[in-house]
């Protein structure tokens, strides 16, 4: 079956500090990955997507995610967190069928 | 461009009565999908419609329906509500329906089933 694993429920950074969220993926076939995120209040909203070639893929907002096929991984990371940053952040995959899969989500607070 | 717009907002229903959701998707998106956000079970799919006709559907049971009319708008219904039932149902839309397309979602509409 078709799953999607987010290992981080609830992650607590001070501003500056580098971010690193996993998530790791179990598809058959092709696999198409996304990460969201949903800011207090806010609606869900792509942060980024990856399909194929470079798996060192960049989004909005200087986030960032690399697909590691050996490990069915695809971490999202960010050098420097702001305190605007706080939100849920959720991993999501497909395949040929276009339904999304998503992870648990993780809770990302900033500190000011 | 206006983004994926639900009605209502909010809704309070009793248990054993039905409900209708609306979604209006961004101008000229031609597939919606339907998905439920609980804090226990999370984000699952519902179904995804494209061109009036359901192409997929989640694990949900035969109480959840959907459709989809000639201008790509969306209702889903759920009839004989239950407790469990009470929810965040959000909305997708996204182009064409390939599995590479960006699905953009509305704010989705928040259900107390009492």
């Amino acid at each position: 079956a078709q799953s999607v694993s987010q290992h981080n429920h609830h992650v607590i950074l001070s501003e500056a500090a580098s971010l690193e969220l996993g998530c790791n993926y179990s598809y058959g076939g092709t696999v198409n990955l996304f990460w969201y995120v949903q800011y207090p209040g806010q609606h869900l909203q792509l942060l980024l997507k990856y399909f194929s070639g470079d798996p060192l893929v960049k989004g909005i907002k200087g986030f960032e995610a690399e697909f590691i096929k050996s490990k069915f991984s695809f971490n999202l990371r960010k050098p420097s967190v702001q305190w605007s940053d706080t939100a849920e952040y959720f991993c999501a995959a497909s395949g040929s069928a276009r339904q999304l899969t998503f992870g648990s989500g993780t809770q990302l607070t900033v500190l000011p | 461009k206006a983004g994926v717009t639900q009605t209502p907002r909010y809704l309070i229903k009793t248990r054993g009565q039905q409900v209708t959701l609306s979604c209006s998707p961004i101008s000229g998106h031609r597939s919606v999908s339907w998905y439920q956000q609980t804090p226990g079970q999370g984000l699952q799919f519902l179904f995804e419609y494209f061109s009036e006709t359901q192409r997929n559907k989640g694990n949900f049971p035969g109480r959840f329906s959907g459709r989809q009319f000639s201008n790509s708008r969306s209702e889903m219904n759920v009839s004989t509500l239950e407790l469990g039932d009470s929810a965040l149902y959000l909305c997708a839309s996204s182009l064409v329906a390939s599995g590479t397309d960006t699905q953009y979602f509305g704010p989705g509409t928040r259900l107390t089933v009492l």
